[in-house]
């Protein structure tokens, strides 16, 4: 029962350089979503995703891009790391939005990204 | 806007002691509210959740009861344990009616630690 899994856990990056966080979901989810948590500020929504193909900005998705090709994956790139994208990634997802039918959004266990 | 505001923390508690965490909520609509919690180095679970007024969420010793007449939603537990040590998190999402697909609006949270 993997659920959620985000990949990698911890990383380090220089101001400018790339990289993409990975996040895959195993239950045929449609809704998929992801989050920076900051300390002592809660869980922002940068993107999500509806289904394959459609996407949507968030709350805060300056410097971020996503593609959902597949419906259990939702990368998430960051172009040219700043220091403020320094955060606690968290991808989450559901099986309908979680205002209708109550579902829980399922939650990976995060990506600790420190940009230096 | 819809925003979710919680109690400053952190909240520390002797074991066996009451615990109450508040939380209420601006939303344009009528939306649904969860508790969700965050154990150390995990991502978020679902810990209960309300759909309507009134309604009351339970699970695990944990409560919170859906209040419209003053917007909140606030976290009680009768005797916590030291294994109830986590960030809890106050949320909502709108029914969907439109365009919210289910995006959570998230709490700061409330670090709760539980000595023995």
């Amino acid at each position: 029962n993997a659920g959620v899994t985000q990949t990698p856990k911890f990383r380090i990056l220089k101001i400018g350089q790339s990289m993409t966080l990975q996040c895959t979901q195993d239950m045929n989810h449609n809704y998929m979503y992801w989050y920076r948590q900051d300390p002592g500020m809660g869980l922002k929504l940068i993107y999500y995703s509806v289904g394959a193909g459609i996407t949507d900005k968030g709350e805060v998705p300056n410097g971020y891009n996503v593609s959902r090709s597949t419906t259990e994956d939702f990368p998430l790139r960051l172009e040219l790391a700043a220091p403020s994208q320094t955060s606690v990634y968290f991808c989450a997802s559901s099986a309908y939005p979680s205002g209708i039918s109550n579902q829980p959004q399922h939650f990976g266990d995060g990506t600790r990204l420190s940009i230096l | 806007g819809n925003s979710v505001t919680q109690m400053e923390g952190p909240v520390t508690l002797s074991e066996e002691a009451f615990l109450t965490i508040n939380c209420t909520y601006t939303a344009t609509g009528y939306p649904s509210l969860f508790w969700y919690v965050q154990y150390p180095g995990e991502g978020l679970q679902l810990l209960l959740k309300a759909t309507k007024a009134d309604d009351k969420g339970s699970n695990k010793g944990f409560e919170a009861t859906y209040r419209k007449e003053t917007t909140s939603f606030h976290l009680e537990k009768g005797s916590v344990q030291v294994s109830d040590s986590a960030v809890y998190f106050c949320a909502l999402s709108l029914n969907a009616g439109g365009t919210s697909y289910g995006k959570l609006t998230f709490g700061q949270g409330t670090i709760l630690t539980v000595h023995p």
